[in-house]
């Protein structure tokens, strides 16, 4: 069973950049996994930030960019807020109409 | 705008079915395959279910084939999820999600509705 991977949590200082990652148990993460990631506040739904690796959804303020860093896809949250607090998620497609959630990050804005 | 309306979460015994729904509007829903994604309490998001825009290909996560079936109406423009034989484990908020045409990523998602399994 292929886990996918994410930093439990992190900081960043307001105004900061930071890069959370998604990968994999085992292997390499790439563009045809379709990266994807959604920020969830609590007791809200998920928002979606970035689709097919480094595409921004309607409406989402261009300091959230999405790559592919090395084996990993990246979620790069540049000039933090302090309303960017939240949890982010990661999802990839593994083929044969199954995807994997990453356990999520929980970003902290201090 | 895009609007999607889950409905049918409850308290439910050990074993026992409860059906859910996703109600869309705002947009063709033949067009898009949709899915169902729950979070336990204080956990994070689990995908459980797809099915493609004609209802033709369905698939499903492990820890619900056999106990869970996707469906829909679109005729009625509604999405189901028919849950039978549930655990405690199935005691989560679930959420229908769009998936994004041409893409195997997620864009639009519902409020949510809770299920909650009791003994």
């Amino acid at each position: 069973q292929t886990v996918v991977t994410q930093e439990p949590s992190f900081s960043v200082s307001p105004g900061g950049t930071v890069t959370l990652t998604c990968g994999l148990s085992s292997g390499s993460v790439s563009t045809s996994y379709y990266p994807s990631w959604y920020q969830q506040t609590p007791g809200r739904p998920p928002r979606t930030l970035i689709y097919t690796t480094n595409t921004r959804a309607s409406g989402v303020p261009d300091r959230f960019s999405g790559s592919i860093l090395g084996n990993k896809a990246a979620l790069t949250i540049t000039g933090a807020q302090a309303d960017d607090e939240s949890d982010y998620y990661c999802v990839l497609y593994m083929g044969s109409g199954s995807w994997v959630f990453g356990g999520g990050t929980k970003l902290t804005v201090l | 705008q895009v609007q999607l309306v889950e409905s049918g979460g409850g308290v439910v015994q050990l074993g026992r079915s409860l059906r859910l729904s996703c109600a869309a509007s705002g947009f063709t829903f033949s067009s898009y395959g949709m899915h169902w994604v729950r979070q336990a309490p204080g956990k994070g998001l689990d995908w459980v279910a797809v099915i493609w825009s004609d209802g033709g290909e369905k698939y499903y996560a492990d820890s619900v084939k056999g106990r869970f079936a996707i469906s829909r109406d679109n005729s009625k423009n509604t999405l189901f999820l028919q849950m039978n034989s549930l655990r405690a484990e199935d005691t989560a908020v679930y959420y229908c999600a769009r998936r994004l045409i041409g893409t195997n990523c997620f864009d639009y998602w519902g409020q949510g509705t809770l299920v909650t399994v009791s003994s």
